[in-house]
């Protein structure tokens, strides 16, 4: 079975365009998470959806982030207009959320974003 | 609120020697505990966890925690370390309290293990 799947792999793109970062998550699973990598902050959560509904985005760090899931499969994190502190990895995970805390989270190889 | 402290932000062992990665967590109701494992350029990747039952619990490449109840911790351990173990490791929690987790957990800041030949 595959496993988590983002594109693009890497992204290079100038201060004020618009990024959009894409998940597929492994089939059956009805959570996922969005995380962001840094070597200052560590490994941040930003979003999580449970049954494509948007459950905690707290920490999204502002306005210019959004998230959505349309579907089962598929998820978009956009940041819209990027500037150079947005600079990270950027991950998914999915997991399939039915013991209450229990389940493992399966990560993608994330996406390399780098802002000019 | 829920917290995992990894008290080391490296460790370095020479191989063949045993290993520890410490990790200590903070959570209400039952908690529920992972390693993951992150080499260069890669994602996550899942090594282990504690659910309930026997305190060791063992997991990927030779890899083992123990959990210890008391003194909320949940110790990665390895008796010969390799220097392909090389990678930062992050500790994770999760639990069943508060309701409906979703399957969020709260992660550690990340340990560097470096094996020296």
């Amino acid at each position: 079975d595959a496993g988590v799947i983002q594109s693009p792999r890497h992204e290079v793109t100038e201060m004020g365009q618009e990024v959009t970062l894409r998940c597929k998550p492994i089939s059956g699973h009805n959570s996922l998470f969005w995380y962001r990598q840094t070597m200052m902050r560590g490994l941040e959560l930003l979003i999580y959806f449970n049954n494509n509904v948007p459950i905690d985005d707290s920490g999204m760090p502002e306005d210019r982030f959004s998230a959505k899931m349309p579907n089962a499969s598929f998820s978009t994190l956009k940041i819209q207009p990027s500037e150079p502190r947005d600079s990270a990895v950027y991950f998914c995970a999915s997991s399939l959320a039915a013991s209450g805390g229990a389940e493992t989270q399966y990560f993608g190889p994330g996406t390399r974003l780098l802002v000019l | 609120a829920q917290s995992v402290a990894q008290p080391e932000d490296q460790v370095n062992v020479a191989e063949g020697n045993p290993l520890t990665v410490k990790c200590t967590y903070s959570v209400s109701g039952n908690p529920y505990l992972f390693w993951y494992v992150q080499y260069p350029n890669r994602g996550l990747q899942f090594l282990l966890k504690y659910i309930t039952g026997d305190n060791l619990v063992k997991g990927s490449y030779g890899f083992e925690a123990e959990f210890n109840k008391s003194q909320t911790s949940f110790h990665l351990k390895k008796p010969s370390a390799l220097v392909s173990d090389s990678a930062l490791y992050f500790c994770a929690a999760g639990s069943n309290a508060g309701g409906t987790s979703y399957g969020k957990l709260t992660f550690g800041q990340g340990t560097i293990l470096t094996v020296h030949p």
